[in-house]
C-alpha cells in the first residue's frame, strides 16, 4: 500500500514567520509531487508542483524535494493569516494514481 | 468560470434513490478523476479515466458507477447508497495522467439519509 504521511497539526506560526510543512512517501518510484491548499469547505487548490531533487520557488512558496530520503516539504515565507488552511501533499508514481496525505492544518496568527 | 465545474454542489438523497453527479472540464485535458473526501481521512481516489478509458478503479463498491462519454465530461451514477457514503465528492482533471498537475472542481457535498 503506497502511503503519503503528513503531520495533521495544527501548525501555528505568527504572522511574518516561515511555515514549514513536511511530507514523506513510501514509494521510491514516485516521480511527481504536488502541494495543494484547501480552505475549510472548499476544494483543493494546486499551489506547487516539483519533479526534480532540490528547491523550486514561486513567490512566497518554496517546495523542496529529496528523493533519496523520500521527503518533500513546503516553505511559506512571510506567512499571512490568509495562508491559514489545510495543506495537502500528493504523490504520483507514474501511473494514473495521485495519492494524497491527510493534510497539515496551518494556523497563522496576527 | 472555473476550469472544472461540478453539479450539483449539494445533494441529499435517500438510500433507495438514484442520482448522478456531473463534472465538466474546459481545460483541454484528457484525464479525469473522481475522489471522495471524508472527514479526517485522506482524499480517496475512486476512478480515473484517461483518454476516455477507465485506467483505475480503486476497489469502489458497485453502487458507484462512473461514465466518461468524452474527455470533457465525467459522471458518477449513484444508487442504493449507504449513510457512510456521505462525503465530499471531488472531480479533477489533468493533461494526460497522474504525472501532470491535477485541477479540482468545487465538489459535491453528498448526504445520504
Amino acid at each position: 500500500q503506497k502511503e503519503v504521511e503528513q503531520n495533521s497539526g495544527p501548525l501555528s506560526v505568527p504572522e511574518g514567520a516561515i511555515a514549514s510543512l513536511n511530507c514523506t512517501y513510501s514509494d521510491r518510484g514516485s516521480q511527481s509531487f504536488f502541494w495543494y491548499r484547501q480552505y475549510s469547505g472548499k476544494s483543493p487548490e494546486l499551489i506547487m508542483s516539483i519533479y526534480s531533487n532540490g528547491d523550486k520557488e514561486d513567490g512566497r512558496f518554496t517546495a523542496q524535494l529529496n528523493k533519496a530520503s523520500q521527503y518533500v516539504s513546503l516553505l511559506i515565507r512571510d506567512s499571512q493569516p490568509s495562508d491559514s488552511a489545510t495543506y495537502l501533499c500528493a504523490v504520483n508514481d507514474n501511473t494514473d494514481k495521485l495519492i494524497f496525505g491527510t493534510g497539515t492544518r496551518l494556523q497563522v496568527f496576527p | 468560470e472555473t476550469g472544472v465545474t461540478q453539479t450539483p454542489r449539494h445533494l441529499v438523497m435517500g438510500m433507495t434513490n438514484k442520482k448522478s453527479l456531473k463534472c465538466e472540464q474546459h481545460l483541454g485535458h484528457n484525464a479525469m478523476y473522481w475522489y471522495k473526501q471524508s472527514a479526517k481521512k485522506p482524499l480517496e481516489l475512486m476512478f480515473v479515466y484517461n483518454f476516455k478509458e477507465q485506467t483505475e478503479n480503486n476497489s469502489v463498491p458497485s453502487r458507484f458507477s462512473p461514465e466518461c462519454p468524452n474527455s470533457s465530461h465525467l459522471f458518477l451514477h449513484l444508487h442504493t447508497l449507504q449513510p457512510e457514503d456521505s462525503a465530499l465528492y471531488l472531480c479533477a482533471s489533468s493533461l494526460a495522467g497522474g504525472r501532470d498537475e491535477a485541477f479540482f472542481g468545487q465538489g459535491t457535498r453528498l448526504t445520504v439519509v
